[in-house]
């Protein structure tokens, strides 16, 4: 069965404390890992797309990252307009549909 | 470019009653989702369209779940009747993903979502 875990479950940290958010996967076959935003009462917000073990992607403060087994989501000097849950998901070879971790809660404070 | 409609946003009923929910994908995607994200926990797949054709709704409770994508384009989702566990967020997503059997991978776009209250 694909399993999708993030960690840690919530985190807080000061503007421009830097971190990394983890995504650990177990699937049969890789065809994506992806990253989402969500703010609240909103629906979730695309932000990368992974799919080679070894691959990076950057996007303003944030760098996502894909090994074998896992993903990360680093942020660096975060602000706290990069306050939301960050949701990750995993698509598997032959298929399009998503399965998706529980998301990580993260809040900045100034 | 515009991106997922859905309505209404917000919708309390009572148990036993029905309900539906209503999504337009982005123009020009042949893939159409529909998720229930519980408070707390991620979204999870109800059903996937390709067209207007059911591709995976093997997690849809058929017993009072129920969705169609006519003409390709707009869907539906209905419930009836609803339970007190079937209070949650539902997500209609859409992307360009034509071929599952590609190895390049599709994202999908998201709603806003409806927000459902069973009382």
């Amino acid at each position: 069965e694909d399993q999708v875990t993030q960690s840690p479950e919530a985190l807080r940290l000061q503007e421009g404390e830097s971190s990394s958010l983890n995504c650990s996967y177990t699937v049969s076959g890789l065809r994506g890992l992806f990253w989402y935003r969500q703010d609240p009462g909103k629906g979730p917000e695309f932000l990368f797309t992974l799919y080679s073990a070894g691959e990076e992607k950057e996007k303003e403060r944030l760098k996502a990252t894909l090994t074998k087994k896992e993903s990360f989501l680093h942020i660096t000097a975060p602000k706290p307009e990069d306050s939301a849950t960050y949701l990750c998901a995993v698509q598997v070879m032959g298929y399009s549909t998503l399965t998706f971790g529980k998301g990580t809660m993260l809040l900045v404070s100034p | 470019e515009a991106g997922v409609a859905q309505s209404p946003r917000y919708k309390i009923i009572e148990k036993r009653q029905s309900v539906a929910f209503w999504c337009n994908p982005i123009s020009g995607h042949a893939t159409l989702y529909w998720y229930q994200q519980i408070l707390g926990q991620g979204p999870k797949l109800l059903i996937q369209f390709q067209n207007n054709g059911v591709v995976d709704d093997s997690q849809l409770p058929k017993d009072r779940f129920s969705a169609e994508r006519l003409k390709g384009v707009d869907s539906t989702l209905k419930i009836q009747p609803a339970k007190l566990e079937d209070s949650a967020v539902y997500l209609c997503a859409s992307s360009l993903d034509r071929d599952s059997l590609s190895q390049y991978p599709y994202e999908q776009y998201f709603g806003p979502g409806t927000r459902l209250t069973v009382t």
